[in-house]
Parts: C-alpha cells; sequence; structure tokens
C-alpha cells in the first residue's frame, strides 16, 4: 500500500496567516492525490482533486500543487473557518490511503 | 441536496456482529459505486471498502476482508455493511461517501469522495 506523511502534524496560525500543508507519498502517485477538510465532531469535507482541482463551492484561498510524491496545500489567507484537520488522499492506487492529518490551530 | 445517513451503529462485544446502514437522496443512487471508511477516535482516515453502481464488484482493505460485507439495494437508496466477527481495533467511526473516480487511458483509479454522511460511532468492547 502507498503510505501517505504529512507534515507537519500541528500548526499553529494566525489569521489572515499564509498557511502551507505537505504531503509526501511513499512512491509516486503522479497528481491522483485529493485534500479534506474535517472540523470536530464532523465528516470529512472534499477541497481539492486531482492535486489542483478546486471541489466547487470551495473558496479560491485554497490551492494544491505538486506531483510525484510531494505535495501542498496552501491556504492564501487563514479565516476563522479555516481551523480544523486537513488530510491528503492518494487515490493512485486500491487501496485510497489517507495521511495522518494536520491540525490547523489558533 | 445530497444526503447520506448512517444508522445502526452501537456497542458490540469482541466476536459480535453488527450491521451499518446507509440511506442516500438527492442523487440518482444506483449511477455511483458507493464505500465505507472508518475513523478510530483521535486517529486517521481509513477507507474500508466499496461497491459496483450494481453490486456486482467489491473492494475490501485487508484488514477486514472475510469479516466484513458491504451491500446496496438500489430500490431503496441503501447502502449497508455487515460486520462480524469484530474486534477492539474495529472500533469507529463509520462513514459511507459517495465515490468519484477518474479514469487513465480508459482505466479506472481509486475513488475519493465527494459527499460523507455523518458517521455513526462502532465501538467494541466488553
Amino acid at each position: 500500500d502507498t503510505q501517505m506523511t504529512q507534515s507537519p502534524s500541528t500548526l499553529s496560525a494566525f489569521m489572515g496567516d499564509r498557511v502551507t500543508i505537505t504531503c509526501r507519498a511513499s512512491q509516486s502517485i503522479g497528481t491522483w492525490l485529493a485534500w479534506y477538510q474535517q472540523k470536530p465532531g464532523k465528516a470529512p469535507k472534499l477541497l481539492i482533486y486531482k492535486t489542483t482541482s478546486l471541489e466547487s463551492g470551495v473558496p479560491s484561498r485554497f490551492s494544491g500543487s505538486g506531483s510525484g510524491t510531494e505535495f501542498t496545500l496552501t491556504i492564501s489567507s487563514l479565516q476563522p473557518d479555516d481551523f480544523a484537520t486537513y488530510y491528503c488522499q492518494q487515490y493512485d492506487t486500491y487501496p485510497g490511503t489517507f495521511g495522518q492529518g494536520t491540525k490547523v490551530e489558533i | 441536496d445530497v444526503q447520506l445517513v448512517e444508522s445502526g451503529g452501537g456497542l458490540v462485544q469482541p466476536g459480535g456482529s453488527l450491521k451499518l446502514s446507509c440511506v442516500a437522496s438527492g442523487f440518482t443512487f444506483n449511477n455511483y459505486w458507493m464505500t465505507w471508511v472508518r475513523q478510530a477516535p483521535g486517529i486517521g482516515l481509513e477507507w474500508v471498502a466499496n461497491i459496483k453502481k450494481d453490486g456486482s464488484q467489491t473492494n475490501y482493505v485487508d484488514s477486514v476482508k472475510g469479516r466484513f460485507t458491504i451491500s446496496r439495494d438500489n430500490a431503496k437508496s441503501s447502502l449497508y455493511l455487515r460486520m462480524d466477527s469484530l474486534r477492539a481495533e474495529d472500533t469507529a467511526v463509520y462513514y459511507c461517501a459517495r465515490d468519484r473516480v477518474e479514469y487513465n487511458f480508459g482505466y479506472a483509479k481509486a475513488p475519493y469522495f465527494d459527499y460523507w454522511g455523518q458517521g455513526d460511532l462502532v465501538t467494541v468492547s466488553s
């Protein structure tokens, strides 16, 4: 199985900050990568797919980049609603595997 | 609006069984593969199983093969997960989710998930 590793595990930031989360795959996954946002007690929400494609309704301050084994999720200007845990997921091969999550806190 | 509503979770003893249900609305259920994803307390997400639109094909993560069975009833827009021989490590919130599948040169990739239910807690403990 492809292992996904996110860094950092926790990130402390201020509103308005530019935030970057990194996700590394144990083998090349092309650009078959998605990002999700999860708030406490809620289901994950799809933010980005195919590394760079923004899901409908997701604010444009979210963006993704990368290919192969290294990927990033960037929030250009952190808003109050963005404090949450973020997960990457590879879907190049079964089983689709998730990173362990990055908690963005105030 | 797309809605997925899980039910059937609860407390079960090790070695016991439980069946989760997920009722879908707001989309044409039989046009989509569907998935179960779980999240152990305080831990990350794990894809568990998925099922083809007509129920003719299923896939499972290795840790549940032979113990869990995914099924669906398209007439009822419902997805199920039968869980047998439950272990403490199966304790988790179980989410049903709608698959989105992309293709590369005609071959399907693994899915990612565009809609999720609210989740249902399964606790395996004596």
